[in-house]
């Protein structure tokens, strides 16, 4: 399978403690996004990269959160201290940098 | 304040007819649209996109209608399928091309009757 996979596909956690998602894109695509999607909205961009370059970040990313993309290949996105507004699906996905981004399937955090 | 604008949360459309889902648009540097199309528990998939320099683009059974000067962008599937059904996204980008990243919209539940 070639596609973006993102990992765990559910987390369940308890309010205060860490979270770290984890991204694999497309091997090819140079630009990987963060996106956090809540009930009844759209995605909502968060950060993106170049290869291993931080290049945006939305307001929507706290001091909270954190992403990194160590050797431009697979990223991992932090949630420190996580509150119950973190609940959310978090999408990742990658680009060439042209038309289109292929989309992960997700990962859905519970704050509890 | 919501850039992207998707008024009708769902649209029921019986198959073989066509489907036409609107979105509006606020912000006048947007110069590149996509439209994606979301199953539960899948992540959204990529559908058809229009630059701001065209009115229209045609995909098989998709094509996508721009009026800029309305700010205003459809989405017409014909004829529709019962595998069309699906929530489906609006997005817009100001970067060009939508390198960057992606204001979405709420999304429209398109639901396809037999």
């Amino acid at each position: 399978d070639t596609g973006v996979s993102q990992n765990p596909r559910h987390k369940i956690t308890k309010r205060g403690q860490n979270v770290t998602f984890r991204c694999d894109p497309i091997s090819e695509h140079n630009r990987l996004y963060w996106y956090r999607q809540t009930l009844g909205q759209g995605p909502e961009f968060l950060t993106y990269f170049q290869n291993e370059a931080q290049l945006e970040k939305s307001r929507l990313l706290s001091d909270r959160f954190s992403a990194e993309r160590p050797k431009g290949s697979f990223s991992t996105l932090e949630i420190q201290r996580t509150e119950q507004g973190d609940s959310a699906m978090y999408l990742c996905a990658s680009s060439p940098g042209t038309d289109g981004y292929t989309f992960g399937s997700g990962t859905r955090l519970t704050v509890v | 304040d919501q850039q992207v604008k998707q008024n009708s949360p769902s649209l029921s459309v019986q198959e073989g007819r066509i489907s036409i889902l609107n979105c509006d648009y606020t912000n006048s540097m947007f110069d590149y649209f996509l439209w994606y199309k979301k199953y539960p528990a899948e992540g959204p998939t990529f559908l058809i996109s229009i630059s701001s320099i065209k009115d229209k683009n045609e995909d098989g059974r998709f094509t996508v209608f721009l009026n800029k000067s309305a700010k205003h962008l459809s989405l017409h599937i014909v004829p529709s399928q019962p595998g069309d059904s699906a929530v489906y996204f609006c997005a817009a980008s100001d970067s060009g091309g939508g390198a960057d990243g992606l204001t979405f919209g709420k999304g429209t539940h398109l639901i396809i009757q037999p």
